[in-house]
């Protein structure tokens, strides 16, 4: 099915591990984002992108990396893990024009103990 | 700089009564809206969207919204609540594309429906 594939659904890491959280679109969408969701906050913004080889921070960037090589794929890396990053993320995307709407993956609970 | 606000963190209503969920919004140029639902330990299920067609946007599961300019507002209702319903609901609001098209969350109402 087509859509917005992120891996993996869940993951528990230790203080000051590093790791990477997968996110792939089939779709062609040019914009891609990274979202934290955290009780209360709603979700924030952590990082976006517009194209390959563009990206540029969100609203909670601090502590996290991104990349875009390929259009499909939109990789948010943690650097040095803490438990303030304990959250469940979300991997979005859409057309330049959202008119459409955002497509978001089923999400990643990490747990940074 | 683009804001949603939700008016109430947490609303109840009882079965078959009215859902009224408020969102207003902050945008310098006319935006897109949006209404995501979650259901508990689910990803986001996208509601509704208005894009300028028609004010009143009909979505999916009885759900509808009425952009009003004047007030910047985009409120959600449904006629008559089901518990089926029961999940947070998330108003969302984004420019037209290029590099300002992020999609700006408010953070969320938790609708409970009590039988």
């Amino acid at each position: 099915n087509a859509g917005v594939t992120q891996t993996p659904k869940f993951q528990v890491l230790k203080t000051g591990q590093s790791m990477t959280l997968q996110c792939a679109q089939d779709m062609n969408h040019e914009y891609m984002s990274w979202y934290r969701q955290d009780p209360g906050m709603g979700l924030r913004l952590i990082h976006y992108s517009v194209g390959a080889g563009i990206t540029d921070q969100g609203e909670v960037p601090n502590g996290y990396n991104v990349s875009r090589s390929t259009t499909e794929d939109f990789p948010l890396r943690l650097l040095s893990a803490a438990p303030s990053q304990t959250s469940v993320y979300f991997c979005a995307s859409s057309a330049r024009d959202p008119i459409g709407g955002y497509t978001f993956g089923s999400g990643t609970r990490l747990t940074v103990v | 700089a683009q804001s949603v606000t939700q008016l109430g963190s947490h609303v109840s209503v009882s079965e078959g009564a009215l859902v009224l969920l408020r969102c207003n919004y902050s945008s310098s140029v006319p935006p897109y809206l949006f209404w995501y639902v979650q259901y508990p330990n689910q990803g986001l299920q996208l509601l509704l969207k208005y894009t300028s067609a028609a004010t009143l946007v009909k979505g999916i599961n009885g759900f509808e919204a009425e952009f009003k300019k004047s007030e910047t507002s985009f409120h959600l209702t449904k006629p008559s609540a089901h518990m089926s319903d029961a999940a947070e609901y998330f108003c969302a609001v984004s420019n037209r594309g290029g590099s300002q098209g992020n999609l700006i969350f408010g953070k969320g109402t938790k609708l409970s429906v009590k039988p």
